[in-house]
C-alpha cells in the first residue's frame, strides 16, 4: 500500500523559500508514475502546485511556475517542493499525492498534508 | 485556465436523500474530471475518476456522468458518513489543472 508523507518547516518568513518533502513509502518512485504537490488555503478550496515524473519531467502551474521547483530524489524515495518568495498568501496546507495511471492526475493516494504558516 | 464551476456551494439533505451537484467546465474537457471527497482535517480522497468511473472500494451509492462542459455526481442514498466537501477537478492537457470551488455536504 502506497503511503505518501509530507514533512518541512511550519513557518516560513515572508520573501524566504518554503521547502517540504514528501517521503513514499510502499512504492518505488523510480518505478513510474508522477508525483506531485497541491494546496490549500485555510477554509479555502484546492490548488494545484505542480507534478513531476519519475524520471524528472515536470509540470507547473503557469500562476506558480517563477517560484516553484520540484525535483526527485530516487535514492531516497522522496521528492520535494521549493516555493520562494513566500508571502501571506501562501500560507496552506501543503499535500503531496500521486498521479493514477499514465497521467499527472487524477490525484491518489494524498499525503496527510502539513500546514505551512507565512509569517515573520 | 479551465474555470470549474460547481454547484450548489452548500447542501443540508436528509439520510437516505438522493443527492446531486454539478460541476460545469468553461470549455470541452471531453471526460478528465474527477470527484473528491475532503473530510474536514483530512486530505481530500478520490472517489470517481474519468467522470464515472469508481475507484477501487469506494461505495457504489457514488456514481458521476458526463463528459465536455457538464458533468453530474451523485449519492444515490445518503449516508450519515458522506457528510464532507465535494470536489471536482479537470486535468485536460491545457495546464494547469483545476479543482472547483467545493460543494458542502450537511445533513439535515
Amino acid at each position: 500500500q502506497v503511503q505518501l508523507q509530507e514533512s518541512g518547516p511550519g513557518l516560513v518568513k515572508p520573501s524566504e523559500t518554503l521547502s517540504l518533502t514528501c517521503a513514499v513509502s510502499g512504492y518505488s518512485i523510480s518505478s513510474g508514475y508522477y508525483w506531485g504537490w497541491i494546496r490549500q488555503p485555510p477554509g479555502k478550496g484546492l490548488e494545484w502546485i505542480g507534478s513531476i515524473y519519475h524520471s524528472g519531467s515536470t509540470y507547473y502551474n503557469p500562476s506558480l511556475k517563477s517560484r516553484v521547483t520540484i525535483s526527485v530524489d530516487t535514492s531516497k524515495n522522496q521528492f520535494s517542493l521549493k516555493l520562494s518568495s513566500v508571502t501571506a498568501a501562501d500560507t496552506a496546507v501543503y499535500y503531496c499525492a500521486r498521479g493514477r495511471g499514465g497521467s499527472p492526475a487524477p490525484f491518489d493516494p494524498w499525503g496527510q498534508g502539513t500546514l505551512v504558516t507565512v509569517s515573520s | 485556465d479551465i474555470q470549474m464551476t460547481q454547484s450548489p456551494s452548500s447542501l443540508s439533505a436528509s439520510v437516505g436523500d438522493r443527492v446531486t451537484i454539478t460541476c460545469q467546465a468553461s470549455q470541452d474537457i471531453s471526460n478528465y474530471l474527477n470527484w473528491y471527497q475532503q473530510k474536514p482535517g483530512k486530505a481530500p480522497k478520490l472517489l470517481i475518476y474519468d467522470a464515472s468511473n469508481l475507484e477501487t472500494g469506494v461505495p457504489s451509492r457514488f456514481s458521476g456522468s458526463g463528459s465536455g462542459t457538464d458533468f453530474t455526481f451523485t449519492i444515490s442514498s445518503l449516508q450519515p458518513e458522506d457528510i464532507a466537501t465535494y470536489y471536482c477537478q479537470q486535468y485536460d492537457n491545457l495546464l494547469p489543472y483545476t479543482f472547483g470551488q467545493g460543494t458542502k455536504l450537511e445533513i439535515k
